[in-house]
């Protein structure tokens, strides 16, 4: 059984990068896609982007020109970074994976735990 | 972007009793080289990650209840609920996956009457 979980700060000044890591344990990160969606407070869901084991990406066009992800197979490991953040960034972050248990790219089929992450001076 | 509309944003259902969901797209998520709609819904229950129920508009998805069930094609879905139990209260997204960016409806909230 596949695990995701979140790690990082969770508290992140306005105006700085907000980082966060997505550890897969139970499985591996290598032939797959993963994504990291968020959400604020009370509120829906926002798909902020994947990247594929290889290094590919896909950003939401929304938040492209802050948002960079990375992976890192051999810790098994994908990475979220997201710049000059504000208060609006206040959300809880979910890593997921996509089509990991044979289903379609596009649908999450794992999901971590989720981190809240605060943007506050 | 394709625009994720449901309706209602909340509703109350007695126990045992029928609970239904629509969900409405800006723009067909029907594919017409496998005739298979990319729709799915999730469930989420408070202080949870949402949970894939289900896929293809009306596929279920792996250990999921045979109460629920979904339906629609093109624009148009729905997500029903047949027997409301009390573990089937949650926030019920729907989502697209005929392109990118993925984009989830705002989320239909389902309680006990």
């Amino acid at each position: 059984q596949v695990q995701l979980q979140e790690s990082g700060p969770g508290l992140v000044k306005p105006s700085e990068t907000l980082s966060l890591t997505c550890t897969v344990s139970g499985g591996s990160i290598s032939s797959y896609y993963w994504s990291w969606i968020r959400q604020p407070p009370g509120k829906g869901l926002e798909w902020i982007g994947y990247i594929y084991y290889s290094g590919s990406s896909n950003y939401n066009p929304s938040l492209k020109s802050r948002v960079t992800m990375s992976v890192d197979t051999s810790k098994n490991q994908f990475s979220l970074k997201l710049s000059s953040v504000t208060a609006a960034d206040t959300a809880v972050y979910y890593c997921a994976s996509e089509g990991y248990s044979g289903y379609d790219l596009g649908l999450f089929d794992y999901w971590g735990q989720g981190t809240l992450v605060t943007v506050s001076s | 972007d394709i625009v994720m509309t449901q309706s209602p944003d909340s509703l109350a259902v007695s126990l045992g009793e029928r609970a239904t969901i629509n969900c409405k797209s800006s723009h067909s998520v029907l594919y017409s080289s496998n005739n298979k709609n990319f729709l799915a819904w999730y469930q989420q229950k408070p202080g949870q990650p949402p949970k894939l129920l289900i896929y293809w508009a009306s596929t279920r998805a792996s250990g999921v209840s045979d109460r629920f069930s979904g339906s629609g094609s093109g624009t148009d879905f729905t997500l029903t609920i047949s027997s409301l139990q009390a573990e089937d209260v949650a926030v019920y997204y729907c989502q697209q996956y005929y392109s990118t960016p993925r984009t989830f409806g705002q989320g239909t909230k389902v309680e006990i009457k």
